[in-house]
């Protein structure tokens, strides 16, 4: 398996434009989370989805940020409108059904607001 | 809420020696997970534990479960140069709660 996809690996753009990030979760795989890295918080919980069901979204920062998964190969998160506070690296991850709860992640996507 | 104090924070040190590093909560967890993040990926599994007092090895790493349930170790002997990166504890009290996640170790090491 190629692992969980995210596209693109980097972005650059200026405030006020609309960033959509993607992700491609392991075949099999029924839970789908999205991260946000940063120096000063660290790993923050987005949102996450079970069979493709939005299940908590309360990490969501605000309005701006929607999050679908449309199949079950298929995740993205968007911004819009984008802010300079918004950058960060972004992860996809996800996991089996199984009890455990071992993530696996995505490359991640960087991405810078001017 | 829930927090997981990771520490140390960051570590410098020579090529060879070892490295400890924990995480402590307030609250008791079921399942306690390490991450190692290189510059540029996404965090990669190093060691799952899922019994208080489960001791673990993947090659050079060592992890424990404490047996309070509140805390967990991580050590590496004998560090080489690919160890370095960003170390992650992270903890679940069950299936019905998501991952706690630490702050990170940068682990940097000397030639």
């Amino acid at each position: 398996d190629a692992g969980v996809i995210q596209s693109p690996r980097h972005e650059v753009t200026e405030m006020g434009q609309e960033v959509t990030l993607r992700c491609k979760p392991i075949s099999g795989h029924d839970y789908l989370f999205w991260y946000r890295q940063t120096m000063m918080r660290g790993l923050e919980l987005l949102i996450y989805f079970n069979n493709n069901v939005p299940i908590d979204d309360s990490g969501m920062p605000e309005d701006r940020f929607s999050a679908k998964m449309p199949n079950a190969s298929f995740s993205t998160l968007k911004i819009q409108p984008s802010e300079p506070r918004d950058s960060a690296v972004y992860f996809c991850a996800s996991r089996e059904s199984s009890g455990a709860n071992v993530l696996t992640f995505g490359a991640g996507s960087r991405l810078t607001v001017l | 809420g829930q927090q997981l104090n990771q520490s140390p924070q960051s570590m410098f040190i020579q090529e060879g020696e070892d490295v400890s590093m924990n995480c402590t909560s307030s609250s008791i967890f079921n399942t306690w997970l390490w991450y190692k993040q290189e510059p540029g990926e996404g965090p990669v599994l190093l060691i799952a534990l899922y019994k208080a007092g489960e001791l673990t090895s993947n090659g050079r790493l060592t992890a424990q479960f404490g047996i309070t349930r509140k805390d967990s170790f991580l050590n590496i002997s004998a560090s080489i140069p690919s160890d370095v990166g960003i170390y992650f504890c992270a903890g679940q009290r069950n299936s019905n709660y998501q991952l706690i996640w630490g702050a990170g170790t940068k682990l940097i090491i000397k030639p």
